[in-house]
């Protein structure tokens, strides 16, 4: 099946520097793809969906000054967590719709943890 | 918005038995799907069944859609200590490009 791939796939950080993630499909380009976040022992809840070429959309209670969203290319979206404080601690994962079918495929995640 | 909500929120079986997990959901979907995650790790995509689908099996799984009811059911038959993880069902209101929305899932504990 389709591949995407995220990275990195943990990153531990002092508070308050900014941690990029990417994420990228690696066998088919995706104009869109969503970006979720998951607490420990929590579900996913769906972060923003980031559009190839134009912003993202963000979910309601989402900062989007927060986590910026770069969808630069049509194989590659970046997650930039800014200024990263101990809350932001989470599994941030990315999923990609596969052209035609719609199928999502999902990245491994990346675990970030802000000390 | 979180779109489903499983029940049992945690379940433990020993080994051999069956599991069964629920998940409602609130609004018409095109498909709904069952995922698993192991500890810390990825998702394992497990079943798709679509709105005009009723049970779909793979391998011990077996899947039922009741859009009546709104509502699924995992069930994992002879479950094994590998079957331990957490299970969560996604709906998709319609295909495209648009975001699976999560249930907040069953962690499942299989005691050998």
């Amino acid at each position: 099946g389709a591949v995407v791939s995220q990275h990195p796939s943990w990153v531990i950080c002092k508070s308050g520097t900014s941690v990029k993630i990417e994420c990228r499909s690696l066998d088919f380009q995706a104009t869109t793809m969503f970006w979720y976040r998951q607490f420990p022992k929590q579900s996913l809840m769906l972060m923003a969906t980031s559009n190839e070429g134009s912003k993202a959309t963000y979910e309601q209670g989402v900062e989007k000054d927060k986590f910026l969203i770069n969808h630069a290319s049509l194989t590659l979206s970046t997650l930039t967590v800014t200024s990263a404080h101990p809350e932001d601690s989470s599994f941030y994962i990315c999923s990609a719709p596969f052209p035609d079918t719609g199928e999502l495929f999902f990245g491994e995640g990346s675990r970030l943890t802000v000390l | 918005s979180q779109q489903g909500e499983e029940d049992p929120q945690a379940l433990s079986i020993q080994e051999g038995e069956n599991a069964t997990m629920n998940c409602s959901y609130k609004t018409s979907i095109n498909n709904l799907q069952w995922y698993r995650q192991n500890s810390g790790r990825g998702l394992v995509h497990l079943i798709l069944i679509r709105s005009n689908e009723r049970e779909k099996h793979s391998g011990r799984l077996r899947v039922t859609l009741d859009t009546s009811k709104k509502s699924s059911s995992l069930l994992i038959t002879a479950s094994r200590a590998a079957d331990t993880a957490s299970y969560f069902c996604a709906t998709r209101i319609k295909g495209g490009n648009t975001p699976l929305v999560f249930g907040k899932g069953t962690r499942l504990s299989v005691i050998a």
